[in-house]
């Protein structure tokens, strides 16, 4: 069974479409985020949510909203897609916030914006 | 201020040891990860400190100076499988929020 997983894996869209990602978990983890991965390979948080509520919310454009409707699912909804937005976006998962707790990530959505 | 400093690339033969260097300056610590990223793929996990020393496991070793913003990863006995990009991350105290470096991508050649 896949710990994490996204839809969809990738996605190609013109500029000022409106698109969405999804992710879940079965790992019962209670905090989730979501990582943009630019071409240069640095992985950047872009919002976490612990127990459904919004705990990281990094300097992203408000036209990136991110939900979570339970603790094992998170969204990221992306308006009027731009570019510079082109890249791979990551979803992780973690427990707790001492102790080892790494994160496990998904596979990944590559996103190309033409 | 918060930055993470890694080599962007290393090269290695097989069967050698290799050491890949993170420093980071943070406001507050709580742990320092290191992932392994093959090409097009996620990032896993290999190792977590946050006393100083190292920690073995396997092939792959970590080790951690809190006083120097310091810590190593020791791959021995290299094998072609472990061509792929090494990301060093930092969580800071009392946050969910990991900090992570631009990775080291390291090319293990026959």
């Amino acid at each position: 069974d896949t710990a994490v997983s996204q839809t969809p894996k990738y996605l190609v869209t013109q500029m000022g479409n409106d698109k969405s990602i999804k992710c879940e978990q079965n790992l019962g983890h209670d905090t989730m985020y979501w990582y943009k991965q630019d071409s240069k390979k640095f992985l950047k948080i872009m919002f976490s949510y612990n127990n459904k509520e919004l705990i990281i919310n990094e300097t992203v454009p408000n036209r990136f909203s991110p939900k979570s409707p339970d603790k094992a699912h998170l969204n990221l909804h992306i308006n009027s897609l731009e570019l510079g937005d082109s890249a791979v976006y990551f979803c992780a998962s973690s427990q707790g916030t001492s102790g080892r707790n790494e994160q496990y990530f998904g596979p990944g959505t590559r996103l190309t914006v033409t | 201020g918060q930055n993470i400093d890694q080599p962007t690339e290393m090269t290695a033969t097989e069967g050698a040891i290799v050491q890949i260097n993170c420093t980071y300056q943070t406001s507050g610590f709580n742990g320092l990860f290191w992932y392994q990223q093959h090409a097009g793929e996620a990032p896993t996990f290999l190792s977590y400190n946050v006393l100083d020393g190292l920690e073995e496991k396997g092939r792959f070793s970590s080790f951690l100076s809190r006083s120097k913003g310091y810590s190593y990863l020791l791959l021995k006995e290299l094998q072609m499988k472990d061509s792929a990009s090494y990301l060093c991350a930092v969580r800071r105290s009392g946050t969910y929020k990991y900090i992570f470096g631009t990775g080291t991508r390291l090319k293990v050649l026959a």
